[in-house]
Formats: C-alpha cells, structure tokens, sequence
C-alpha cells in the first residue's frame, strides 16, 4: 500500500518569511495530492491539491509543487501570518473510482513566530 | 448541506464498555472514511466505504473494531470491548466521488477510555 513520508515534524518560522514542509509516496500510481490543515482542536480541512498532471500549482501565498519522477510534493507558504500556525498534512490517493484511499503523512506542527 | 456530522462530540468510558460512533456524511457524497488520530500515529484510515460497500478495512486495528454503513446517509463505528489505548480523536470524512476531489472530515468524537 502507500506509504507517505513527511517532514519535517515540527517548524518554527518568523512572522513574513518563508515555510516548506516536503513529502515522500512510495506508490507511483499515485496521481492526487491534496494538503490539509488543522488548527488547534478542529478538524482537518484542504487547502490546495495537485494533480499527476501538473507540476505545480499555486493560490495567493500558498504554492504546491510535485515531481512525480521523484515522488516527492510540497507545500510553500510565503509571507507567513500568525494564522498560518497549526499543523498541516499531506497525503496522496489514487485515482480509482469506487477502490482507492487517501492515505496522510505524519503532519508538520508549523508555528509563526510574530 | 451542514456539513459532516459526528456524535457523540466527546465520549468518556469504562475500558471494557461498548462505544459506537455515529456520523452522517454530506448528501451526495458516495465515499466514506473512518480516521483515527493520535499524537504518535496521526491520522490513520481505518476503513473506506463507496457506496455504502466498505472497500478497504486494512487499517482496522483488530476485531474490537467494527464499522457499518446501513445507508448513504450513516455510518457507525464501534468498538467492543473498550480499551484505553483507544484513546483518540476520531474523523468521519466524505467526498463526491472518491478518488481525486476532496475529503471532508466531521467534527471529530474525541473518544476517551479510562
């Protein structure tokens, strides 16, 4: 089955600059990869995904980047605010209708430092 | 639509009781998932249903574990008996289609066995 690596667990920023967290999948059948965050004591919600077929996709401060050669994505948040602190998962799932599963990376703790 | 629905929000147990978990997805969603979260292990998936049929139960952690989906409309997870390595917060997720398009989580039952 899949296997998603991430990291790193734990990140601490200042308020205004830059913030990745990476991920490894081990199945290259793998062709979605969507990101969630969740703050303190709520659930789990997207904030952007990306598709096999694209490289990289970007929304206002945040940016996803894939390289399928590698199996590796990742997230880039540029211009970090405070509200940007809570811990963010990856995951990748296989396009399959009616036989697939999204399967989570560990989680990053990201805390902006004001 | 109000969204994914959970219940109980929290539930405090004796280790050895039986504890059932309730969720109601989105109208029109087709897939379901159950995640368990805890701090060591994060979100694991422990069973996906598609239309009502539950398709992989791989991540069920042992035969205390049960779930069902009678309908579209709800799902129940229970475990029988009760442990206190049971501990956790617990995530019902739908999406449209499964596969490539986003998953929805509910509130969360942060379940706790004493």
């Amino acid at each position: 089955g899949e296997n998603v690596e991430q990291h790193p667990s734990t990140l601490s920023v200042q308020e205004g600059d830059s913030a990745v967290i990476k991920c490894t999948y081990s199945d290259s059948a793998s062709n979605y990869f969507p990101w969630y965050k969740q703050e303190l004591g709520k659930r789990p919600q997207l904030i952007i995904d990306i598709r096999s077929n694209v490289g990289e996709k970007k929304d206002q401060r945040i940016a996803v980047t894939l390289n399928k050669t590698a199996k590796h994505f990742s997230l880039h948040i540029t211009e970090t605010q405070p509200e940007d602190s809570a811990v963010y998962f990856c995951a990748a799932s296989y396009l399959n209708f009616g036989n697939e599963k999204l399967t989570f990376g560990t989680g990053t703790r990201l805390t902006i430092i004001p | 639509d109000a969204g994914v629905i959970q219940s109980p929000r929290h539930e405090v147990t004796e280790m050895g009781q039986e504890v059932t978990l309730r969720c109601k997805p989105i109208s029109g969603h087709n897939s379901l998932f159950w995640y368990r979260q805890t701090m060591m292990r994060g979100l694991e998936l422990l069973i996906y249903f598609n239309n009502n049929v539950p398709i992989d139960d791989s991540g069920m952690p042992e035969d205390r574990f049960s779930a069902k989906m009678p309908n579209a409309s709800f799902s129940t997870l229970k475990i029988q008996p009760s442990e206190p390595r049971d501990s956790a917060v617990y995530f019902c997720a739908s999406s449209p289609q499964g596969g490539g398009t986003e998953a929805f989580f509910g509130q969360g039952t942060r379940l706790t066995v004493v």
